[in-house]
């Protein structure tokens, strides 16, 4: 299967910073990239989409001058929590998708573990 | 109504046993369909995927699609404890992913 890298895969940051994840896809062209929260013993919550070279469509709730998510190529897009706070702290899973033979696959990512304090 | 129904479970079985994961959906133009499973803090891995009615089977895991009555189903044969996660079903049209909340599953030694 394909295999889509997330870095870093923990995090620990100061109330007031912003942090950058990054997502790839490793062995397939990802024409559309996906960023979900999860909570502890909780769903996926989907954040937003990104289509590449588009702006990123973000879920109701989401505010997406906090959660600024970049799309730049087919293999990489990148989440950047802008002045993260404590009830930012969460599990960040991103997700890519992209086309074999007739049909979509989608994967994920092992996650980003961000804590804020 | 949600467009994709799964129960959270949490479900128990003992090793060896059978387990048959459910979920059902209400949009038809669902074309293909995925199971996930997803270990405590971990991404979600994908397991199975098909994209037609009927049965595949991978191993001990088979999917099975009914597109007639929306529903689709996941079986793991001689279950293990090293099974024991949270299983996501997801249904894919042409541009959007729908995936179900997740049935916990723990395999009792």
């Amino acid at each position: 299967g394909a295999v889509v890298s997330q870095h870093p895969s923990w995090v620990i940051c100061k109330s007031g910073t912003s942090v950058k994840i990054e997502c790839r896809s490793l062995d397939f062209q990802a024409t559309t990239m996906f960023w979900y929260r999860q909570f502890p013993k909780q769903s996926l919550m989907l954040m937003a989409t990104s289509n590449e070279g588009s702006k990123a469509t973000y879920e109701q709730g989401v505010e997406k001058d906090k959660f600024l998510i970049n799309h730049a190529s087919l293999t990489l897009s990148t989440l950047t929590v802008t002045s993260a706070h404590p009830e930012d702290s969460s599990f960040y899973i991103c997700s890519a998708r992209g086309r074999r033979d007739s049909h979509y696959e989608q994967y994920f990512g092992p996650g980003t573990r961000l804590t804020v304090t | 109504q949600k467009e994709v129904e799964q129960d959270p479970g949490p479900l128990s079985v003992p090793e060896g046993a059978i387990v048959s994961l459910n979920c059902t959906y209400s949009n038809s133009a669902f074309q293909y369909f995925m199971w996930y499973r997803q270990y405590s803090r971990k991404g979600p891995e994908l397991l199975m995927y098909t994209y037609s009615s009927g049965n595949k089977e991978d191993g001990r895991f088979t999917a099975q699609v009914d597109k007639s009555s929306k529903y689709i189903s996941l079986f793991i044969r001689d279950s293990q404890p090293s099974d024991s996660a949270t299983y996501l079903c997801a249904m894919g049209g042409y541009q959007k992913v729908t995936f179900g909340t997740g049935t916990k599953l723990q395999v009792i030694p």
